[in-house]
């Protein structure tokens, strides 16, 4: 089964407003969460990653919130652009699965001008 | 895309035949992975290789084999295509497995439709 759980599967948000994706997984021994962006036709790349020693981290206009009790982590692109029309994945990986990344199902996002 | 190619692009293949996808990488990573996307499942690990010869198996290997004979090439092989392996398969490498320096960086992606 799935390790980490995505929602929404898609979302529509105007120029300007806030994106947010949010994950959650089981594995207690997950200790690194990348956010990967894939535009049609390209493969995935790396957008984002926290570490669970902190609960936010913030790359311009991106940030990662992270709570480690309810073991949630989740993605907010603030003043979204039509050009972050994308779809995301969120990720972990830990000791115990040999540090190989278990993928959420990913998130369409539209950003209408 | 951080010195990976994928070859073919694009293939349209029979059920029963065998296909081999080629993975290569520029950047010398040690760490070479293959991924089939589908929709509502993201991405899935197929098989991985920490260096020559040594391989090994993700969570959906089964009807997959995978080689890696030189640093650079990695070469996922369908022994018997079947319609649900159907899918677009992604490569991609890594300097190592741990933490912080574990990005991986993804080729452009073949698309497999099987027949």
């Amino acid at each position: 089964q799935q390790q980490v759980k995505q929602s929404p599967q898609s979302l529509i948000v105007q120029k300007g407003g806030i994106s947010i994706i949010n994950c959650a997984y089981e594995n207690t021994a997950f200790d690194y969460f990348p956010w990967y962006q894939q535009f049609p036709g390209k493969g995935p790349a790396l957008l984002i990653a926290i570490r669970p020693d902190v609960s936010e981290k913030k790359e311009g206009r991106f940030t990662i919130s992270f709570n480690k009790s309810a073991k949630q982590f989740s993605l907010h692109i603030m003043d979204s652009q039509p050009g972050d029309s994308a779809t995301y994945f969120c990720a972990a990986s830990g000791d115990s699965n040999d540090y190989k990344l278990s993928f959420g199902a990913g998130t369409t996002v539209t950003v209408r001008a | 895309d951080a010195g990976i190619t994928q070859s073919p692009r694009h293939k349209v293949t029979e059920t029963g035949t065998p296909v081999t996808l080629r993975c290569h990488q520029t950047e010398n990573h040690r760490y070479m992975y293959w991924y089939r996307q589908d929709p509502g499942h993201g991405l899935r690990l197929i098989h991985y290789s920490y260096g020559v010869k040594d391989t090994d198996k993700g969570e959906v290997s089964d009807g997959y084999s995978v080689s890696r004979s030189k640093t650079e090439d990695f070469l996922l092989t369908l022994e018997s295509a079947t319609s649900s392996q159907t899918s677009v398969y992604f490569c991609a490498i890594s300097e190592s497995m741990g933490g912080s320096y574990n990005e991986q960086f993804f080729g452009p992606g073949t698309r497999l439709t099987v027949l």
